[in-house]
C-alpha cells in the first residue's frame, strides 16, 4: 500500500492554458473525491466518484473544470482556459468500501496560474 | 448542511504545554467528526475520526478529542506538545449514514510549538 498519488506535485501555467491532473488511489479503494484548499482556507469539496461513476460535484465545479475516473481506478481532473483564481492546491482523497467515512489525502498538486 | 468553525487560526503553545485546539460544528442530522494534520506543501494526515461509537477518541501521536453533542463540540487535545506537532490542523464534518461523505472543512489551525 503506497498511500495515494498525485502527479505533477507543482504545475505553473499561463492564463487560458489548459491543465490536466492525475490521482491514483489507494489500490482497491472504490471512492476518489477531489477537493481545492486556496491559502488560507481549509479543504473544498469538488467532486466525487464510487468506481468509475461521478456521483456528485459542487457548484464549485464550473463548466471549465471536468473530472474522469474512466476504469475505476486512476482518476484525472482537468480545467480548461485557467483563470488566475484557478490557483491553489489539488487535494485527491480515496476511501475503501467497507470504511466509506474514513478519507486517505494524496500530497497534493499545486497549480499557480500567471 | 454542514458546517465547522475552529476559533484561533493561530495558536501558540511552549513545548510540554497542554494543546487546546477547539472546533465547534453545525449539522443537521447526527455528524461523523474528524481531525486531520497537515504539514507544509502535504497532503492531509488522519489523526483522529468521530462515528458514534465512544465519545472520547483516541488518535496517533498522542492526540484525543472529546465529542460533546450538547456544545456541538469536538475539541482536540494534547497533554504534552513536542516541536513535531507543529503543523496546522484541520477539524472535518460529515453527515453519518448513506451517502457521499464528502467532507466539510473548518479553515484551520496553526499550532506553533515553542522550545
Amino acid at each position: 500500500d503506497t498511500g495515494v498519488s498525485q502527479n505533477p506535485r507543482h504545475k505553473i501555467t499561463k492564463r487560458g492554458q489548459n491543465v490536466t491532473f492525475r490521482c491514483d488511489p489507494i489500490s482497491e479503494h472504490n471512492r476518489l473525491y477531489w477537493y481545492r484548499q486556496t491559502l488560507g482556507q481549509g479543504p473544498e469539496f469538488l467532486t466525487y466518484f464510487q468506481n468509475e461513476a461521478q456521483l456528485e460535484k459542487s457548484r464549485l465545479l464550473s463548466d471549465r473544470f471536468s473530472a474522469e475516473r474512466p476504469k475505476g481506478s486512476f482518476s484525472t481532473l482537468e480545467i480548461q482556459r485557467t483563470e488566475q483564481g484557478d490557483s491553489a492546491m489539488y487535494l485527491c482523497a480515496s476511501a475503501a468500501r467497507d470504511i466509506p467515512y474514513e478519507q486517505y489525502f494524496g500530497p497534493g498538486t499545486r497549480l499557480t496560474v500567471t | 448542511a454542514q458546517s465547522v468553525t475552529q476559533l484561533g487560526s493561530h495558536v501558540s503553545v511552549s513545548e510540554g504545554a497542554l494543546v487546546l485546539l477547539r472546533c465547534n460544528y453545525s449539522s443537521s442530522v447526527p455528524p461523523y467528526l474528524f481531525w486531520y494534520v497537515q504539514y507544509p506543501n502535504q497532503g492531509l494526515q488522519l489523526l483522529l475520526k468521530y462515528t458514534s461509537a465512544a465519545t472520547l477518541v483516541k488518535g496517533i501521536n498522542g492526540f484525543e478529542a472529546e465529542f460533546k453533542k450538547s456544545e456541538t463540540s469536538f475539541h482536540l487535545t494534547k497533554p504534552s506538545a513536542h516541536m513535531s506537532d507543529a503543523a496546522e490542523y484541520f477539524c472535518a464534518v460529515t453527515p453519518s449514514g448513506a451517502g457521499s461523505y464528502q467532507l466539510t472543512f473548518g479553515k484551520g489551525t496553526k499550532l506553533s510549538v515553542i522550545p
